[in-house]
């Protein structure tokens, strides 16, 4: 049971280039989650989605785009990536309502 | 306007003594959940503690407490008889509809 998956986990990205960062849950779980954080900082949710074809933007989406084509897969795409982007990105699954979330081992990603 | 502060950047304890950690949040939802998490120099999100809104008692895991004031939607998390290991980052957290949104943290110290 490998609850979720993330990869890579680590990245070194140039500032302009693309990439997407995977997310994969083997729960069953409808709702996932990605997450990033800065240092010294809280966890900031940039999308989120309650099942699969259904995503809606947290609160920091700028910067990034997401999907959700099945229930297992949760990809977060960047686009033009820049320097403010560097951070550890998380990402989270749990069942509609319920008071278990799972995390991801997390992405550190830095852009330079 | 943030959903849930913790105003409490850095905290020191002695060991086997209790500490409090604070967590404000605000929200016009009934139903909402509230939930404490650890995060280790690691970096892994590891659950605690959690309290639903309807949840007439406080909730209790082993050493980790949670003093929920609804009225005064506080969340506060208490650790008894504290260790070296839980000297960490603790983030108090608020399920509202489909999000789980996070506070800035408190970087707990427990000094030997």
């Amino acid at each position: 049971n490998a609850g979720v998956t993330q990869t890579p986990k680590f990245r070194i990205l140039k500032i302009g280039q693309s990439m997407t960062l995977q997310c994969t849950q083997d729960m069953n779980h409808n709702y996932m989650y990605w997450y990033r954080q800065d240092p010294g900082m809280g966890l900031k949710l940039i999308y989120y989605s309650v099942g699969a074809g259904i995503t809606d933007k947290g609160e920091v989406p700028n910067g990034y785009n997401v999907s959700r084509s099945t229930t297992e897969d949760f990809p977060l795409r960047l686009e033009l990536a820049a320097p403010s982007q560097t951070s550890v990105y998380f990402c989270a699954s749990s069942y509609a309502g319920g008071n278990g979330y799972t995390f991801g081992s997390g992405t550190r990603l830095t852009v330079v | 306007a943030q959903k849930i502060t913790q105003t409490q950047p850095g905290m020191f304890v002695q060991e086997k003594e209790a500490v409090t950690l604070d967590c404000t949040y605000d929200t016009s939802d009934q139903s909402y959940g509230l939930f404490w998490y650890k995060q280790p120099s690691s970096g892994e999100m590891i659950f605690l503690i959690y309290q639903g809104s309807y949840d007439e008692q406080n909730a209790t895991e082993g050493r980790y407490s949670l003093n929920f004031q609804k009225a005064r939607k506080s969340a506060n998390l208490v650790i008894s008889a504290s260790q070296l290991g839980d000297s960490a980052m603790y983030f108090c957290a608020m399920r509202e509809g489909g999000k789980l949104i996070f506070g800035q943290g408190t970087e707990l110290s427990v000094k030997p």
